[in-house]
């Protein structure tokens, strides 16, 4: 099973909007409305933003939204500030009935 | 609060084996699926294996398939993996993290616990 591709670095300054791709196959990201997004800070665990596609977590804030698009999924992160620079992984159920991640999107808030 | 705290890492030789553990708190076990999760140094999260709520379905990785077994045990709120034929490509983070469903999701994980394979 092949990861799925992700973009290795974003940025932005506080306040803009940006978006992190996700690209999968038909046999993940397209076949299952099973993505889930994660947010990883330097030697933390990696915490739930996003799940079934556009679902966001209670806690969560509402400035991080996700959808999709045949096969690639997106994670947007608008009004960005500081705390939201991270690293980022998609990841999505497969038809193998297995879990596949992206190699992950470093964000730098400028 | 949920909570999930693994043990057992440390410093093992090729070919050695390990036994990590995971232990839950703060929701029903028995409830959920349950899935290990690693990453090495530098790197991206790769899923390892996940088990159901009563143990009877378990899937594996490929990268681990026939080496690495999970398992858990409701009555201890454990889940557990087993680890033969170590490999240096082994070491990385382990987490157990709760699963929605076959791993649709995960939420939350564990603060892991590092494994390194090396002579």
């Amino acid at each position: 099973q092949s990861a799925l591709t992700q973009p290795a670095s974003v940025s932005g300054s506080p306040g803009q909007s940006i978006t992190i791709s996700c690209t999968g196959t038909s046999s993940d990201v397209g076949g299952y409305n099973y993505v889930s997004w994660y947010q990883q800070h330097p030697g933390k665990a990696p915490k739930l933003m996003i799940y079934e596609v556009s679902n966001r977590p209670s806690g969560v804030p509402d400035r991080f939204s996700g959808s999709k698009s045949g096969n690639t999924a997106s994670l947007t992160i608008s009004g960005l500030q500081a705390e939201d620079e991270a690293d980022y992984y998609c990841s999505s159920y497969t038809s193998s009935s297995m879990v596949v991640f992206g190699g992950g999107t470093k964000l730098t808030v400028l | 609060q949920v909570q999930l705290v693994e043990s057992g890492g440390g410093l093992v030789k090729p070919g050695g084996s390990l036994r990590l553990s995971c232990a839950a708190s703060g929701f029903t076990f028995s409830d959920y699926y349950m899935s290990w999760i690693r990453q090495a140094p530098g790197k991206g999260l790769e899923w390892v294996s996940y088990i159901s709520s009563s143990g009877s379905t378990i899937y594996y990785a490929d990268s681990v398939k026939g080496r690495f077994t999970i398992s858990r045990d409701n009555a201890k709120n454990s889940l557990y993996l087993q680890m033969n034929s170590l490999r240096a490509e082994d070491t990385a983070v382990y987490y157990c993290a709760r699963a929605a469903g076959r791993g649709h999701w995960f939420d939350p994980w564990g603060q892991g616990t590092l494994v390194t394979v090396s002579s």
